[in-house]
């Protein structure tokens, strides 16, 4: 079954500190999405990974294939950065099921990281 | 460039009903996917459409369906609503991400939208 842990489930931070959301899979992935979530339910795309590192601002985000997790660390928090932070992971699929029209899998998502930064 | 527009935003129907959604992508965007947001459940993808064909579902009953017109603009349908369809149903448009990933060299990312918040009472 493809799956999609995450964790903590949830976290409460000092400003400042550094932060770090873990996410685990099952099996091989095509890519991996980290998005947050405000209150509000508005969803933002953070980063799109199937490799690597990629950095935005104080945001970074790190991915290891051969061991099916990835991390979200951020840095000097702040409370606007409180949210919940979404993984969601693209998982390969063979090359009959991505040319055969149908069949291949869309986005499936972790239970989210409920983080609050307090001042 | 205007983002992704859904709506309504909010709605309320009754046990039986049916409801269509509707969302309008980022003007260019010819892929766009549905997804259901629940407390119990998470977030769970829906379907996936591009140039007005279904290119992916996922694991729901027939009552929901969709369709896309020739502009990429996109309805959800949920036909004999229940209790357990309350939820937040989001869109998401982008040029073509699902394939483009899939097929390795993917760079591109989705954009939601603000979301419909449907009550089943």
């Amino acid at each position: 079954k493809n799956e999609v842990e995450q964790s903590p489930q949830n976290l409460t931070a000092q400003e400042g500190e550094f932060i770090t959301i873990n996410c685990s899979y099952s099996v091989g992935i095509s890519a991996l999405h980290w998005l947050q979530q405000h209150p509000g339910g508005g969803i933002v795309s953070l980063f799109m990974l199937s490799s690597g590192k990629k950095k935005h601002g104080r945001l970074i985000a790190t991915i290891n294939i051969q061991e099916k997790h990835s991390s979200l660390h951020i840095t000097a928090s702040h409370p606007r950065d409180s949210a919940v932070y979404i993984c969601a992971v693209l998982f390969s699929a063979t090359p009959r099921l991505l040319y055969s029209g149908g069949g291949a899998d869309g986005l499936t998502f972790g239970k989210g990281t409920h983080l609050i930064i307090q001042p | 460039k205007a983002g992704v527009t859904q709506t309504p935003r909010y709605l309320i129907k009754t046990r039986g009903q049916q409801v269509t959604l509707s969302c309008s992508p980022i003007s260019g965007h010819r892929s766009v996917s549905w997804y259901q947001q629940t407390p119990g459940q998470g977030l769970q993808f829906l379907f996936e459409y591009f140039s007005e064909t279904q290119r992916n579902k996922g694991n729901f009953p027939g009552r929901f369906s969709g369709r896309q017109f020739s502009n990429s603009r996109s309805e959800m349908n949920v036909s004999t609503l229940e209790l357990g369809d309350s939820a937040l149903y989001l869109c998401a448009s982008s040029l073509d991400f699902t394939h483009r990933w899939l097929a390795g060299g993917g760079s591109e990312t989705q954009y939601f939208g603000p979301g419909t918040r449907l009550l089943v009472l």
